[in-house]
């Protein structure tokens, strides 16, 4: 399989419990991102790496989501003390950013979260 | 003011027909322009990249890049049902910032 896998796909969890993702991207692509998507919404950026730096992270991400992403192979998203509010489909995407600007990023299938 | 605005549709074709969406951004520096379709419940799956101005064609897909009006444009030739998804348009810039619109839901009628 060549494609962007997610573990798990599916998650249900109570409110305060803590709960962490994992994302294995292309095996030869540099780049991954996580992204969140609600409802009618387009996916909203959280956090990226390069390779194994994390380059930049979304002001809307609060302290209580961290992602890392060891030697620049896979990368877990971690969420401490979940709420509601962050029930959503949790997207990891890479990309092989040869030149900056063409960052042609690729899919997961997500990780849909349930907060109850 | 979004980065990325998109009229949420939804937007009917009949079949055959080609469908145009239309999608605006705010910052003048913005350097890729992404198109993406989404199909109810799956992931976004990349159509087309656009990096400078002009039309880009890919098959049925040609994407129109104006960064004078920062306004990208995806034309859907010979629309099937099967095109029938929700249509993200994303820009980056700065080399790190990544903003998709809300999407314009598509359906092509048989």
């Amino acid at each position: 399989d060549t494609g962007v896998s997610q573990d798990p796909r599916h998650k249900i969890t109570k409110r305060g419990q803590n709960v962490t993702f994992r994302c294995d991207p292309i095996s030869e692509h540099n780049r991954l991102y996580w992204y969140r998507q609600t409802l009618g919404q387009g996916p909203e950026f959280l956090t990226y790496f390069q390779n194994e730096a994390q380059l930049e992270k979304s002001r809307l991400l609060s302290d209580r989501f961290s992602a890392e992403r060891p030697k620049g192979s896979f990368s877990t998203l971690e969420i401490q003390r979940t709420e509601q509010g962050d029930s959503a489909m949790y997207l990891c995407a890479s990309s092989l950013a040869e030149a900056a600007a063409q960052d042609e990023q690729y899919f997961g299938p997500g990780t849909r979260l349930t907060v109850t | 003011q979004k980065e990325v605005e998109q009229n949420s549709g939804p937007l009917s074709v009949p079949e055959g027909a080609i469908a145009s969406l239309n999608c605006t951004y705010s910052d003048r520096v913005s350097q890729s322009f992404f198109w993406y379709r989404q199909y109810s419940g799956k992931s976004p799956e990349l159509i087309m990249s656009i990096y400078s101005n002009g039309d880009k064609e890919d098959g049925r897909f040609t994407a129109q890049l104006n960064k004078a009006s920062q306004y990208v444009s995806l034309l859907i030739r010979d629309s099937q049902p099967s095109d029938s998804a929700t249509y993200l348009c994303a820009v980056t810039y700065n080399f790190n910032k990544f903003y998709f619109g809300s999407g314009t839901k598509l359906n092509v009628k048989p």
